[in-house]
């Protein structure tokens, strides 16, 4: 029982540039969620969906965009990277929205 | 609106003495309140939560935390600190009757000094 996987585990990006970050659980919850943790700043939400085919948007959507196409998948993508979005984003799940949270061990993004 | 408050960036314990990680929030109505810990270059892990009843919440690894809604507080506490107990505490707070989505405090670190 892997839980909550992420890929990759670091990156640098150049500006402009895009990327797809990659999560998958396998313990078949319906809701996953994106955050960025920035130092000082906690966890902000980025995206969040509330089960396969959804998505909506978090605290901080701006300059991601997401997909759930499959339940155990929750992919989150810069479509033009920006030094702004250099950052360590979390992928987590949960079975539902009142219960504890699951997390991935982490993307360490850096946008030169 | 939800908010949380975590109003030390830093806590320096002694290995051994009793440890408070404190928390305040804001909310509309009666809160959901969780507890998780983040060691070194990990994600997030589940230590307690409050969802409804006794307002003493006992959790993983010997923590606790009290849930007192006079003061809108939850602070996490352990009777015994240890070394292998410095980590990030975050606390996270969502209101039951409004939104989806939990918000989370800035984290405070803990370090237990042996």
């Amino acid at each position: 029982n892997a839980g909550v996987t992420q890929t990759p585990k670091f990156r640098v990006l150049k500006t402009g540039q895009s990327m797809t970050l990659l999560c998958a659980q396998d313990m078949n919850h319906e809701y996953m969620y994106w955050y960025r943790q920035d130092p000082g700043m906690g966890l902000r939400l980025i995206h969040y969906s509330v089960g396969e085919g959804t998505t909506a948007k978090g605290e901080v959507p701006d300059g991601y965009n997401v997909s759930r196409l499959k339940k155990q998948n929750f992919l989150l993508g810069l479509e033009s990277a920006a030094p702004s979005q250099t950052s360590v984003y979390f992928c987590a799940s949960s079975y539902s929205p009142y219960n504890e949270q699951f997390f991935g061990p982490g993307t360490r993004l850096t946008v030169l | 609106a939800q908010s949380v408050a975590q109003p030390e960036d830093q806590v320096n314990v002694a290995e051994g003495n009793p440890l408070t990680v404190k928390c305040t929030y804001s909310v509309s109505g009666n809160p959901y309140l969780f507890w998780y810990v983040q060691y070194p270059n990990r994600g997030l892990q589940f230590l307690l939560k409050y969802i409804t009843g006794d307002n003493l919440v006992k959790g993983s690894y010997g923590f606790e935390a009290e849930f007192n809604k006079s003061q809108t507080s939850f602070h996490l506490k352990k009777p015994s600190a240890l070394v292998s107990d410095s980590a990030l505490y975050f606390c996270a707070v969502r209101d039951r009757s409004y939104g989806q989505n939990f918000v989370f405090g800035p984290g405070t670190r803990l370090s237990v000094l042996p």
